[in-house]
Formats: structure tokens, C-alpha cells, sequence
């Protein structure tokens, strides 16, 4: 089975609210990584925490790690048309969960 | 500015037929993968390499095999298509603690 898990599979929200996809995953891990797919396309890394860090930042996103409870957030804030993709956690021995399908609606 | 390049990007063929899925990139990266992934699902991985001459099956049972002659390149292929077989091929590489790369996928359709 795979690695990680998103919650929730789905999410729609309008253009300027904070959208927030959550994974869990079952084993130690050296790091945690998070990607975003368009339709039709090959996944794209959005960012990287290590199992030393407890939260990141990068633009608009905000990632938190807590190993004790093998879980991960992503917050994507402020968000836009353009943010809309499925949004994937993958354990840093490169197996992914089933991935959040976010609509941001204009 | 992709990296890391996947042809065909679609392919449509007959049961029977033998079908190699290409893969290639030009970073220098020691690991390749290669997932399968139906339209909207999650991501399972099939095949992966550490390095030349080393490759490993992974979580999904596929019939497909992979080779790893040169670092740059690693091809997938299914010595006799079937329907079963529709679907999506990743390819993505990556080196030691650093997030990997990917192509835009072959979408893979079996008549």
C-alpha cells in the first residue's frame, strides 16, 4: 500500500480563502515532500521539510510536520484559479498517497 | 524547461503489441522511477533505479520491465499490450535527499 494519505480527496473554495490539505503517513521518514499535478501533466515539487523541521514556508505555502503523529499539513493561503490542481504528499522514500483535488472557484 | 522528457506523450495501439515507453534526462540524477496512475488517482510506483545496471520493481505488480544501460536514460516496456494496461506512465528522477523530477507522462491507451 502506499506511503502517504491526503485528507480530505476533495476540496472547493473560493478565490481568497486559505485552502488546507492534511497527509499521513505509516513509517519513519528522513524527509517529506509536497507536489501539485495539473491535469494531464507530471507532478511539480512545491516544497521539502526535513523530519528535523517542524514547519516551512515558501510564498504562499506553509507546510508543518509532526513526526509523532506521522503527519503533514499544507496550507496554501490566499488562494487563486490558478492554484487549482490535485495536490500530492510523498514520503521521502518516494511513495505517494492518493493526492487532494483542489478547485479554487473565481 | 523541463528536464527530464517522456515520448510519446499519447500512444493508442493494438492488444499484442510491443510497446517500450521512453525516458530520458539530462541532470545527472542516479535515481529514476517510474509510476503508473489512472486519471484522478493515486500514484503507484512500478519500477525504480538506483544507478546503472541496477533496477528494482516496486509497489504495484506490473508486467512491464525497465532497463538502466546509461545514467540519462530509462526505458519501460510491455512485450504484449493489453487493455489492462491503459493508463498513465510517470517517469521522474531524482538524486540522494533532494525532491524528485517529472515528465509530463505517456497516456497509454490499449484497443
Amino acid at each position: 500500500s502506499q506511503q502517504g494519505e491526503e485528507d480530505p480527496q476533495a476540496l472547493s473554495i473560493q478565490e481568497g480563502e486559505n485552502a488546507t490539505m492534511n497527509c499521513s503517513y505509516k513509517t519513519s521518514i528522513n524527509n517529506l515532500q509536497w507536489y501539485r499535478q495539473n491535469s494531464g501533466r507530471g507532478l511539480v515539487h512545491l516544497i521539502l521539510i526535513r523530519s528535523n523541521e517542524r514547519e516551512k514556508h515558501s510564498g504562499r505555502l506553509r507546510v508543518t510536520l509532526d513526526t509523532s503523529k506521522k503527519s503533514s499539513s499544507l496550507l496554501i493561503t490566499a488562494s487563486r484559479a490558478a492554484d487549482t490542481a490535485s495536490y500530492f504528499c510523498a514520503t521521502s522514500d518516494m511513495r505517494f498517497g492518493a493526492g487532494t483535488r483542489l478547485t479554487v472557484k473565481p | 524547461e523541463a528536464d527530464i522528457y517522456q515520448t510519446p506523450r499519447y500512444l493508442v495501439i493494438g492488444t499484442g503489441k510491443k510497446i517500450t515507453l521512453e525516458c530520458s534526462q539530462t541532470m545527472g540524477h542516479d535515481k529514476m522511477y517510474w509510476y503508473q496512475q489512472d486519471p484522478g488517482m493515486e500514484l503507484h510506483l512500478i519500477h525504480y533505479s538506483y544507478g546503472v545496471n541496477s533496477t528494482e520493481k516496486g509497489d504495484l505488480s506490473s508486467e512491464s520491465t525497465v532497463s538502466r544501460i546509461r545514467t540519462e536514460h530509462f526505458p519501460l516496456t510491455l512485450e504484449s499490450a493489453r487493455p489492462s494496461h491503459t493508463s498513465q506512465y510517470l517517469c521522474a528522477s531524482s538524486t540522494s535527499g533532494q525532491p524528485q523530477h517529472f515528465g509530463d507522462g505517456t497516456r497509454l491507451s490499449i484497443l
